[in-house]
């Protein structure tokens, strides 16, 4: 079957960096996707990864290991209004999204 | 440019009562993408459209939900009669559908929250 596997909730501090890691199994593999979603509002992107290697956008960078079927999101200096859902999601064969449940990051002062 | 648009926000209504949604996508945008989402969870892919065409309805149970995409623009999704596990936020969402590639991005409407009681 097809699965995505994320943490459920993290806490950070402030300032400080985390990294939310991700892993998939997928029926054929085209592609990962981050988002993130404030409470109540809608998903939206932040990154694409289809080849192996680090993607640096800002503040955040997303990693893809395709051997290893993994994925992670880094955020650095971290703000308070980086109190979100993040949602893995991989393209399989058919271009079907698979989405995880998402990992809730929780930023402390 | 104009986001994804949603109507209702909102909706409550009582157990086999139908309820219809709203989406109007980013104009220019050939796919649209209608999802349910669970308080704690990803989005499940409910129907995929390309253009006025449903490509991917295999996770819309077929029996009480429906949709249209008629002129390949706005779509409607129906629930009728809606259950009490219906109760969820439905996603719109919407993307290029780039000629000959299927990575494009998908750009979320802000969701319909339904309540059934």
């Amino acid at each position: 079957g097809q699965n995505i596997d994320q943490p459920t909730e993290m806490t950070a501090t402030e300032g400080a960096i985390v990294q939310i890691n991700c892993t998939y199994q997928t029926s054929g593999f085209n592609g990962l996707f981050w988002y993130q979603q404030h409470a109540g509002e809608a998903p939206t992107f932040l990154s694409y990864n289809v080849l192996d290697g680090l993607e640096e956008k800002g503040r955040f960078s997303s990693f893809l290991s395709r051997s290893k079927g993994y994925s992670y999101l880094l955020l650095k200096e971290l703000q308070m209004k980086d109190s979100a859902s993040y949602l893995c999601a991989a393209l399989d064969s058919n271009y079907q999204l698979i989405w995880g449940a998402g990992t809730k990051l929780i930023i402390k002062p | 440019e104009a986001g994804v648009v949603q109507s209702p926000r909102y909706k409550i209504i009582e157990k086999k009562q139908p309820v219809a949604f709203w989406c109007n996508p980013i104009s220019g945008h050939n796919t649209l993408y209608w999802y349910l989402q669970n308080l704690g969870q990803g989005p499940e892919l409910l129907i995929r459209y390309e253009n006025e065409e449903a490509v991917d309805d295999s996770q819309l149970p077929k029996d009480r939900f429906s949709a249209e995409r008629l002129k390949g623009v706005d779509s409607t999704l129906k629930i009728q009669p809606a259950e009490l596990g219906d109760s969820a936020v439905y996603l719109c969402a919407s993307s290029p559908g780039l000629a000959g590639g299927h990575t494009d991005t998908q750009y979320f409407g802000p969701g319909t929250r339904l309540t059934v009681l």
